[in-house]
């Protein structure tokens, strides 16, 4: 199946600091990938959809200026939370869809911990 | 709002018994439904799909029964094996695009 390479798998950062995550297709082009963010013991909440060469499309509530995203390739999305307090500690998961049209699937990356001090 | 619950926060179940997990929708526009399985500090992994033209498909131990009138949906294993064990999530989709995951039913299959 498709894979979908995630990095780091875990960071450590003191408050204040940016801090970005890489999701990469590796064996397929991905025009569009989504972030997930997963508190413990709750759903996958969707943040946003990264589209290759256009502005990320943001879930309401989510601030665009903190979490940037930038999807310079179709094999490459990027997030980066800017000026990271500790209430932005969670699992980040980003997701790439494998073909077009309807029905396909999600694959997943092996997700970021999060921890801001 | 959640548009899809998975109520069962937990489950646990005897090796070689069956495990059903459920899941309930609201959107009468979801047509397409997926089930994906999580370990501890790592991504889903795909595990079996319905689309709303069916109402079942069976891959393997893995089967997704759906009841469109009832807006539910459920993933049954057998026989459940210990490396079952991990956190279920369903998740459900109109356009194809965004989809929407259940809070997940952590699956325990006891030896």
């Amino acid at each position: 199946g498709a894979v979908v390479s995630q990095h780091p798998s875990r960071v450590i950062c003191k408050s204040g600091t940016s801090v970005k995550i890489e999701c990469r297709s590796l064996d397929f082009q991905a025009t569009t990938m989504f972030w997930y963010r997963q508190f413990p013991k709750q759903s996958l909440m969707l943040m946003a959809t990264s589209n290759e060469g256009s502005k990320a499309t943001y879930e309401q509530g989510v601030e665009k200026d903190k979490f940037l995203i930038n999807h310079a390739s179709l094999t490459l999305s990027t997030l980066t939370v800017t000026s990271a307090h500790p209430e932005d500690s969670s699992f980040y998961i980003c997701s790439a869809r494998d073909g077009l049209g309807r029905g396909e699937k999600l694959f997943f990356g092996s997700g970021t911990q999060l921890s801001v001090l | 709002d959640q548009q899809v619950k998975q109520n069962s926060p937990s489950l646990s179940v005897q090796e070689g018994r069956i495990s059903i997990l459920n899941c309930d929708y609201t959107n009468s526009m979801f047509d397409y439904f997926l089930w994906y399985k999580k370990y501890p500090a790592e991504g889903p992994t795909f595990l079996i799909s319905i689309s709303s033209i069916k109402d079942k498909n069976e891959d393997g131990r893995f089967t997704v029964f759906l009841n469109k009138s009832a807006k539910h949906l459920s993933l049954h294993i057998v026989p459940s094996q210990p490396g079952d064990s991990a956190v279920y999530f369903c998740a459900a989709s109109a356009t194809g695009n965004q989809f929407y995951f259940g809070t997940g039913t952590s699956l325990t299959v006891i030896p």
